[in-house]
């Protein structure tokens, strides 16, 4: 069964530096998000990625955070100057079309010191 | 404003008990999805439903249920008979389809099942 995949499962940076998440979205799927999870809380949405540009950002993807689909499978989150408080779970997901079910990857673990 | 509400923070159920995870939402639109996913203590969602909002039907899945009432802007989930392995992180979220959406996922704060044998 088709499924999302995300690199590294785990990261630890120091802070100030910059981080790349990668996604590999499946395969036939045309819309791409991410999300973030801090610790005990609630998921959070990102950002919605459609025909190579953003369809919407929440008021947490401020200029720190760019998302990029460089080649035909890989999608990725790049935080440019990470800050203690971007460390959280950061899930990708990705559906067929926009209302369709968002199937999710098993998430990087981000830990900025 | 669109919202989910799951004001239950932490379930324990005994083994082979049944469970029922509340889930209440708010949105103006009148076209909208719900949907239910798990986080088992590994840390993946895993999706386990989807609802649109034209059908109330409720859905049963083998010992999951899903009970969808637009009167009470509810969808609640129960468990029948539940197991060790039903101990999880539930989370209800909603995602609105007007024109132009991007139908992003709004969950909730989840609920944590803890099922003891």
């Amino acid at each position: 069964e088709p499924e999302v995949t995300q690199t590294p499962s785990h990261q630890v940076t120091q802070m100030g530096q910059e981080v790349i998440l990668r996604c590999v979205p499946i395969s036939n799927h045309l819309y791409f998000y991410w999300y973030r999870q801090i610790l005990g809380q609630k998921v959070e949405f990102l950002v919605s990625f459609y025909n190579n540009e953003i369809s919407e950002k929440s008021e947490i993807f401020d200029d720190q955070f760019s998302v990029e689909r460089p080649d035909g499978s890989n999608f990725t989150l790049k935080i440019r100057s990470t800050k203690l408080e971007d460390s959280a779970m950061y899930f990708c997901a990705s559906s067929e079309i926009a209302r369709e079910t968002q199937y999710f990857g098993p998430g990087t673990r981000l830990l900025v010191l | 404003a669109q919202k989910v509400t799951q004001a239950q923070t932490e379930i324990s159920v005994v083994e082979k008990e049944d469970v029922t995870l509340d889930c209440v939402y708010e949105t103006r639109d009148t076209t909208y999805y719900l949907f239910w996913y798990k986080q088992p203590p590994s840390g993946e969602l895993v999706f386990l439903i989807r609802r649109n909002s034209f059908d109330e039907q409720n859905e049963i899945s083998g010992r999951y249920s899903w009970n969808f009432q637009k009167s009470t802007s509810s969808f609640n989930f129960t468990i029948t008979a539940s197991q060790v392995v039903d101990s999880a992180v539930y989370f209800c979220a909603l995602s609105e389809a007007e024109i132009y959406s991007s139908y992003k996922l709004i969950f909730g704060s989840g609920t944590r099942l803890l099922v003891r044998p």
